[in-house]
């Protein structure tokens, strides 16, 4: 069964720096890998999506790469601003659709 | 265009007592999901559907019932509630490879 680690599992940054959230996914046969932002009380709102055959995919100031070989994904992301708090998950899909999730970075970016 | 609706947002249930949650999406999505967020486990999946008629069980089915009579709605029963299904409930559906999410049901179960 896939395992999708994310560390660390909170992370406070003053505004204005840059910032990588780590992923990690034991099984390597992925179709995609998603990151995800959830901010409190809502539901999860796709930010980017990579698929096996690509390397990186990049949103602004967001930036995720993927190397299947070491089951590593991260997301990058510049110039943090207070608006960017808020808990990063990202989701391996293996066959069928199915996706598997990590517990989440919590981020704080301090004003 | 709505994207995925969820009802009720919150809902509190005593142990034994049944209900469903509602989940409709008007994007013309085939495949729909269903997941549970619990602290410290992440989200996991409970039943999906590759379209209307056809459903299957994911990691965590037990407890639940789910039918797909339409490509917009994918209901989520819960039989008999027990405390152990105090979570946050999503739905989902994916276009394009990409999953969009309702914005969740808080369920309690006393």
């Amino acid at each position: 069964k896939q395992e999708v680690t994310q560390i660390p599992a909170a992370l406070s940054v003053p505004e204005g720096e840059n910032l990588v959230l780590n992923c990690s996914f034991t099984d390597s046969a992925i179709y995609n890998l998603q990151w995800f932002r959830q901010d409190p009380g809502k539901g999860l709102t796709s930010l980017l999506l990579i698929q096996s055959s690509q390397r990186e995919q990049t949103s602004g100031r967001l930036n995720a790469s993927l190397d299947k070989s070491s089951g590593r994904s991260t997301l990058y992301i510049a110039a943090s601003q207070p608006g960017d708090s808020a808990t990063y998950l990202c989701a391996a899909r293996t066959g069928a659709n199915n996706l598997f999730f990590g517990t989440g970075t919590r981020l704080t970016v301090i004003p | 265009n709505a994207g995925v609706t969820q009802t009720p947002k919150f809902q509190v249930l005593k142990t034994g007592q049944s209900m469903t949650l509602q989940c409709a999406q008007d994007m013309n999505h085939e495949y729909m999901s269903w997941y549970r967020q619990d602290p410290g486990m992440g989200l996991r999946l409970i039943h999906y559907s590759v379209g209307a008629g056809i459903t299957d069980q994911g990691e965590v089915p037990n407890g639940y019932n789910v039918s797909r009579s339409t490509t917009e709605d994918f209901p989520l029963r819960l039989l008999s509630a027990a405390p152990s299904q105090t979570s946050v409930y999503f739905c989902a559906s994916t276009g394009q490879d990409r999953q969009y999410f309702g914005p969740g049901t808080r369920l309690t179960v006393t």
